[in-house]
Formats: structure tokens, C-alpha cells, sequence
């Protein structure tokens, strides 16, 4: 089982719907959990920081936390096509301190 | 404007030569860590510090890599002798305290074997 999993998609979502993002993680001692935008030929960006259960908006996003089911979720509102890109998911073990990334999901926004 | 700076951006080595990469972490930030990023194995962990210490380099193979922070400013990644296979985009990534440590990126540097 890998520490972070994520769908690798692609997700196509049409302009202005809800896109969601869903990933899970092993570690059940994790308490930082993390969304990173990746465009292409670029480096992760930092986009969303969640630590306590439930949800936190920024904008056109929330992230959304569920430790007792080691679950995290992104949801993008009215989708862009400039959000078209690799939405990475990672989790900072609190034992190790190591910050692991999930394979990401490419997210394709359609005008 | 705060950000992480690698160098170099691209390099083109032969295999066999020695490759280091450098970094310079956001400064105030304590904690530093170097991925990999490839198409199939996506962005692994090769090693991180604290406060200048090597705290982990589990996901480094260790005959052919090493990484060192000689001073709060630089961190760097050598590869020796690299191989074909160690083409990838090397990713370094600071950020500060023990708790949230928010990891903010650097561009990156493209590293092609031949």
C-alpha cells in the first residue's frame, strides 16, 4: 500500500462545474496535510494547508479532512480552464517528519 | 519576493561524470528537502534536513548519491558516478517549524544522463 494514493485521472470536468479531488493516506499518526497545484514543465505551488477535521475554504477551493477515515479532498468551484493541471496531495508523517506526495491527479478543464 | 532558487536549471552530463546540484533554501526556513520527480515513480523523497542536520536519506541510493547542508544557505545534491537512469527533475523544498512546515519549491533542476 503507498503512504499517499491519489487517481491518477485524467478528471475532465466542463467550465464553471465543481471538480473533486479525492486522496487517502496510511500514516494514521499524520496531522498536516497538504494541496500543491504542478502545471506542466513547472514546479509544485502550494495551494491549500489543512490540519484539523473538516473543511477549509480559500476562494475557489476547499479542502476537506476526514482523519478517522485517513481521507483528504479538494473541491474547485466554477473550474477555469487556467485550472487545468496535476493537483498533488501530501502528508507530513508526525513521527518521521517526512513530507510524501501522492502521485497526483491531472485535472482537464474544458472551456 | 521569497523564494527557493536551484542551480543549475538544465544539465547535460555523460554517464559516469559527477553532478551536483544546489540550493538555497527561503531564508528563516529550517527545514529542507530534496525530491526527485519522474514520469513513472512521480515526486520521491531522497533526503531531508533540520536545522542543518540530515534527518533522513532512506529514499537515496546510497552508493551513488549524498546530500549535505554545509551552512544554513546551502544545501546540495551530488550524484557520483550517475547513470542514464538518474535522469529526472530534482526538486528541492524549504520550509520552517516542526509542526505544519509548509514546503515551498524550487524551480527545479532537469538533469539528462547520456
Amino acid at each position: 500500500q503507498k503512504e499517499v494514493e491519489q487517481n491518477s485521472g485524467p478528471l475532465s470536468v466542463p467550465e464553471g462545474a465543481i471538480a473533486s479531488l479525492n486522496c487517502t493516506y496510511s500514516d494514521r499518526g499524520s496531522q498536516s496535510f497538504f494541496w500543491y497545484r504542478q502545471y506542466s514543465g513547472k514546479s509544485p505551488e502550494l495551494i491549500m494547508s489543512i490540519y484539523s477535521n473538516g473543511d477549509k475554504e480559500d476562494g475557489r477551493f476547499t479542502a476537506q479532512l476526514n482523519k478517522a477515515s485517513q481521507y483528504v479532498s479538494l473541491l474547485i468551484r466554477d473550474s477555469q480552464p487556467s485550472d487545468s493541471a496535476t493537483y498533488l496531495c501530501a502528508v507530513l508523517s508526525s513521527n518521521t517528519g517526512k513530507l510524501i506526495f501522492g502521485q497526483g491527479t491531472t485535472l482537464q478543464v474544458k472551456p | 519576493d521569497a523564494r527557493v532558487t536551484q542551480t543549475p536549471r538544465d544539465k547535460v552530463t555523460e554517464m559516469g561524470q559527477e553532478v551536483t546540484m544546489r540550493c538555497q533554501p527561503i531564508l528563516g526556513h529550517n527545514t529542507v528537502f530534496w525530491y526527485r520527480q519522474t514520469m513513472m515513480q512521480g515526486l520521491e523523497l531522497l533526503a531531508y534536513f533540520r536545522n542543518r542536520a540530515p534527518l533522513d536519506d532512506s529514499g537515496m541510493p546510497k552508493d551513488r548519491f549524498s546530500a549535505e547542508m554545509p551552512d544554513a544557505t546551502l544545501a546540495t545534491l551530488k550524484i557520483q558516478p550517475s547513470e542514464p537512469r538518474d535522469s529526472a527533475v530534482y526538486f528541492c523544498a524549504s520550509g520552517k517549524g516542526q509542526g505544519g512546515t509548509e514546503a515551498f519549491f524550487g524551480q527545479g533542476t532537469r538533469l539528462t544522463v547520456v
